[in-house]
C-alpha cells in the first residue's frame, strides 16, 4: 500500500538558518503530494502541494519539488522563522480521482530558536 | 470562502460513556468529507469518509462509527467509548470536483478517563 516517510525530529535550528524536512513516498499510482503545517493545538492548514512531476509547490517562503525519480517530496526554507515552529506532515493522494483519504507521514516537529 | 467548524473543542469522558462530535461545513456544496484521528506521538489515520448523504466508508475497524444526516454535516459516534479512543480528531473536507485537496477543521480533543 501508499506510504510516506519522513524525519520524525524534533527538529531545532536557530533563526535564519536554511531548512529541509525529507519526505519519501511509496505509491502504486500517480500521487499528488501535499505538505500540511499544524501549530499547537489546532488542526493542519495547507502548505503547498504539487499534482505531478516536476511540479513545485511553494507558499510563504517554503517550496517543494515533486521529484517522481527519487519518490521525493521535500520541504525547504531559506531563513526560518520563529513563528515556524510547528508539526509539518508529508502526505499523498492516491486516489486517481476518487474520494479516499490522504496518506500521511509521521509528522516533524521543527522548533526554531531566536 | 469555504469554513469547517467543529465543535466540541474539547472533550473529557468517562470509559463506556457515549461520544457525539459533529463537523459541519460552509461555503461549498456535495462536498467529500472525512474523519481522521491523530493520536499522541503518532501521524494522522484516516478513519471514515463520505461522498454523499448517507454514504459512509470506514477505513479501520473500531469503537466508532460515522454519519451524514446532511450534505454538509458530519458526526462521529460512539456508544460506548474506550480508553484507547483518546485523541484528537480532526474533519476535512474536499471539493467534488478537485477531489485530491483536503482543508481541516479546529480538531477536537478527546481524553477519556
Amino acid at each position: 500500500g501508499d506510504s510516506v516517510t519522513q524525519m520524525e525530529g524534533p527538529v531545532t535550528l536557530s533563526e535564519e538558518a536554511f531548512l529541509t524536512i525529507n519526505c519519501t513516498y511509496t505509491a502504486t499510482g500517480y500521487p499528488s503530494l501535499f505538505w500540511y503545517v499544524q501549530y499547537p493545538g489546532e488542526g493542519l492548514q495547507l502548505l503547498l502541494k504539487a499534482t505531478k512531476a516536476d511540479d513545485k509547490g511553494s507558499n510563504k517562503g517554503f517550496e517543494a519539488t515533486y521529484r517522481k525519480e527519487t519518490t521525493s517530496f521535500h520541504l525547504e526554507k531559506g531563513s526560518v522563522q520563529v513563528s515556524d515552529s510547528a508539526v509539518y506532515f508529508c502526505a499523498l493522494s492516491d486516489s486517481g480521482g476518487g474520494a479516499d483519504g490522504l496518506t500521511f507521514g509521521k509528522g516533524t516537529h521543527l522548533i526554531i530558536q531566536p | 470562502s469555504q469554513t469547517i467548524h467543529q465543535w466540541p473543542a474539547t472533550l473529557v469522558q468517562p470509559v463506556g460513556s457515549p461520544l457525539s462530535l459533529e463537523c459541519t461545513v460552509e461555503g461549498t456544496s456535495n462536498p467529500n468529507l472525512y474523519w481522521y484521528r491523530q493520536a499522541a506521538g503518532r501521524g494522522l489515520q484516516l478513519l471514515f469518509y463520505s461522498v454523499g448523504i448517507g454514504q459512509i466508508s470506514s477505513e479501520v475497524p473500531q469503537n466508532l462509527s460515522a454519519s451524514r444526516p446532511q450534505d454538509r454535516q458530519f458526526i462521529l459516534s460512539s456508544k460506548k467509548l474506550l480508553l484507547s479512543d483518546s485523541g484528537f480528531y480532526l474533519c476535512a473536507w474536499s471539493a467534488l470536483d478537485t477531489r485530491v485537496t483536503q482543508y481541516f477543521g479546529p480538531g477536537t480533543r478527546l481524553l477519556v478517563l
